[in-house]
């Protein structure tokens, strides 16, 4: 159950993309599809962005992608905009009803 | 539209108790798993525990084992964590947190409550 590994940090300038990898193990995000991502704003509740590695809940703007390759997963934040700027967290189910979460990415909107 | 209200967080001293409650409205709430997770402060997110539909299963992150127990009632919408032998490591707020049907995830969240475990 150890976390899963994100960069502290990312950023972009509105209208570019950032990318935030995300990885974790062969017991984890290597063998479910099952990894999602959250957008927390400072004081907040966290919010699901994605899920099922690339499915985006309805109101979900397709700015939002996600993918997965072998035990790494990645968000991408499109046309980046000044709410854009939060805490952003992965999820994976692993396994027997447990889930991990990843150590988290601040975005920067410079 | 769902709605996730904890309550119960307060400041304890450690090896104390605490029961945290959560009311869930706007979902039939026999019908879904819940879950628990915490943020210490200035930290991520850490998933602690996850009860089914039903109340019959119940699973829990290898840190909290023996010391916490999620429970629910479903006559009330309530889901409960039951908090014992707390550490000064256990202070954060605890997120009230609910599963879709048929997938792996968390899809609404509550505000959160905060547990302080202090001296």
């Amino acid at each position: 159950q150890s976390a899963l590994t994100q960069p502290l940090s990312a950023s972009g300038s509105p209208r570019q993309s950032v990318t935030i990898s995300c990885t974790g193990t062969s017991t984890d995000v290597g063998d479910y599809n099952y990894v999602s991502w959250y957008q927390q704003h400072p004081g907040k509740a966290p919010k699901l962005l994605i899920y099922e590695v690339s499915k985006r809940p309805s109101g979900v703007p397709d700015r939002f992608s996600g993918s997965k390759s072998g035990n790494t997963a990645s968000l991408t934040v499109s046309g980046l905009q000044a709410e854009d700027e939060a805490d952003y967290y992965c999820s994976s189910y692993a396994g027997s009803n447990t889930f991990v979460f990843g150590t988290g990415t601040k975005v920067t909107v410079l | 539209q769902v709605q996730l209200v904890e309550s119960g967080g307060e400041e304890v001293q450690p090896g104390g108790s605490l029961r945290l409650s959560c009311v869930a409205s706007g979902f039939v709430f026999n019908n879904y798993g819940m879950h628990w997770v915490r943020q210490a402060p200035g930290k991520g997110l850490e998933w602690v525990a996850y009860i089914w539909y039903d109340g019959t299963n119940k699973y829990y992150v290898d840190s909290v084992k023996g010391r916490f127990t999620i429970s629910r009632d479903n006559s009330k919408n309530m889901v409960y964590l039951q908090l014992k032998s707390l550490r000064t490591e256990d202070t954060a707020v605890y997120y009230c947190a609910k599963s879709p049907l048929s997938s792996q995830t968390i899809d609404y969240w509550g505000q959160g409550t905060l547990v302080t475990v202090s001296s």
